[in-house]
């Protein structure tokens, strides 16, 4: 357990329907990672946080994807309208890392598996 | 934009025996990191290069960052059943919070 908790575990859901993943990263780490992985791939970033603002985004990011990090603490990340290419495991990361330094050590959490239908 | 790959994609030894996955960028780096994916898990770190032709050793493994930033490699000598698991290089430009993962190494150790 890296102390990076992702909920829910699993997501089954229906083409179109919209999906919300939540991240809880370590308190006192400051940066936030969201990353996306298909099977036999490396994780794919998707974007990051520093505190509550979203500072990357990644060009290939559809405008169906939104993340938010309100209070510079736990991460939502909101899937609209879903379709199968969607399916993949979501996972976080958290780093502690100071100025514009860049990334320390990512702590991973367990990730959200998507399954679109 | 950024690539970072990865050979070999697998490999099979035996227990025993030494391994090296190579990682390669299509950028001159700022830093690598090196994270490891046991089967079903998620990424855990290893460690992170910084300088131009860097040697950092952990046990059993060592990391090389090369000259030119542009290429890493991480050696495992004499494996072990708990070795087994996808191997990840993670490159980073300088100035960029994007850590672009390569293609991984999937290491299998025959008992």
């Amino acid at each position: 357990d890296t102390g990076v908790s992702q909920d829910p575990r699993h997501k089954i859901t229906k083409r179109g329907q919209n999906v919300t993943f939540r991240c809880d990263p370590i308190s006192e780490h400051n940066r936030l990672y969201w990353y996306r992985q298909t099977l036999g791939q490396g994780p794919e970033f998707l974007t990051y946080f520093q505190n509550e603002a979203q500072l990357e985004k990644s060009r290939l990011l559809s405008d169906r994807f939104s993340a938010e990090r309100p209070k510079g603490s736990f991460s939502t990340l909101e899937i609209q309208r879903t379709e199968q290419g969607d399916s993949a495991m979501y996972l976080c990361a958290s780093s502690l890392a100071r100025g514009g330094r860049a990334p320390g050590e990512q702590y991973f959490g367990p990730g959200t598996r998507l399954t679109v239908t | 934009g950024q690539q970072v790959m990865q050979i070999p994609q697998y490999q099979h030894v035996q227990e025993g025996e030494d391994f090296t996955t190579y990682c390669n960028s299509s950028t001159t780096l700022s830093n690598i990191q090196w994270y490891k994916q046991r089967p079903g898990g998620h990424p855990v770190f290893l460690i992170q290069l910084v300088k131009s032709g860097e040697v950092k050793k952990q046990k059993r493994l060592t990391f090389q960052f090369g000259e030119a930033k542009k290429n890493s490699s991480l050696h495992i000598t004499a494996t072990q059943t708990t070795d087994v698991g996808t191997y990840f290089c993670a490159g980073i430009l300088r100035g960029y919070q994007k850590v672009t993962f390569g293609t991984g190494t999937k290491l299998q150790v025959i008992p």
